[in-house]
């Protein structure tokens, strides 16, 4: 079954530390993944995606994302944790649905950065 | 310029009731899609369409009925709405599964 696992309900990070969220996926052949973030009473705004290439991926606001083939990992980071960067993350990946596609996103992970 | 925007932004309506959401995406986008984000902000796909063609329904009550007129616009119609339909509803576009999906604000829709 393709699918995406987001280990953490919620992380939490003092301002100007080092933060990362987790994401692990199961997909069958080349995963398409993407990291997207959801602040309060907003809809979901992408921040970075893996197709192919390099395992590091930037995007938007400073966050990069590694991706890890041995680990089916994707976890999103970034190098100092900013107060603005409390919102809940959502790990995604494309999944094969007959003869379309779908993103099927994690449970989401809570980011809460303290000042 | 909002790219994707749905209507209303908030929806308070009694059981048994038939309602109907809009959305309209203005970047050109040949796919469109509905989704539900239940009160633990679980994200689960309803529809998708692409050119005004139904692609993805997931299991989804045949209450819910999506319609789509042309490319830029996807409505959600729900009949004999029930609590359970509490949710928000977000509508998304996008050029293709590959390709980064952009979403509307939501419609918050409570159920009474």
């Amino acid at each position: 079954a393709q699918s995406v696992a987001q280990p953490e309900d919620q992380v939490n990070v003092a301002e100007g530390n080092p933060l990362t969220v987790k994401c692990t996926y199961s997909v069958s052949g080349n995963p398409y993944l993407f990291w997207y973030v959801q602040y309060p009473n907003r809809g979901l705004q992408f921040l970075l995606k893996y197709i192919t290439g390099d395992n590091l991926v930037k995007g938007s606001y400073g966050f990069e994302a590694e991706f890890n083939k041995s680990q089916t990992s994707f976890h999103l980071k970034k190098p100092s944790a900013l107060v603005s960067d409390s919102a809940l993350y959502f790990c995604a990946v494309r999944a094969l649905y007959s003869s379309a596609s779908k993103i099927i996103f994690g449970s989401g992970t809570r980011l809460s950065i303290r000042p | 310029d909002t790219a994707v925007s749905q209507t209303p932004k908030y929806l308070v309506t009694q059981m048994g009731n038939d309602k109907s959401i809009k959305c309209e995406q203005n970047l050109g986008h040949d796919t469109m899609y509905w989704y539900k984000q239940d009160s633990k902000k679980f994200l689960k796909i309803m529809f998708s369409y692409n050119n005004k063609e139904l692609i993805i329904n997931e299991t989804v009550p045949n209450r819910f009925s999506p319609k789509s007129p042309d490319k830029a616009h996807l409505n959600l119609h729900i009949n004999s709405l029930e609590l359970g339909d509490s949710a928000v509803y977000f509508c998304a576009s996008g050029a293709g599964g590959k390709n980064i999906q952009y979403f509307g604000a939501g419609t918050r829709l409570s159920v009474l």
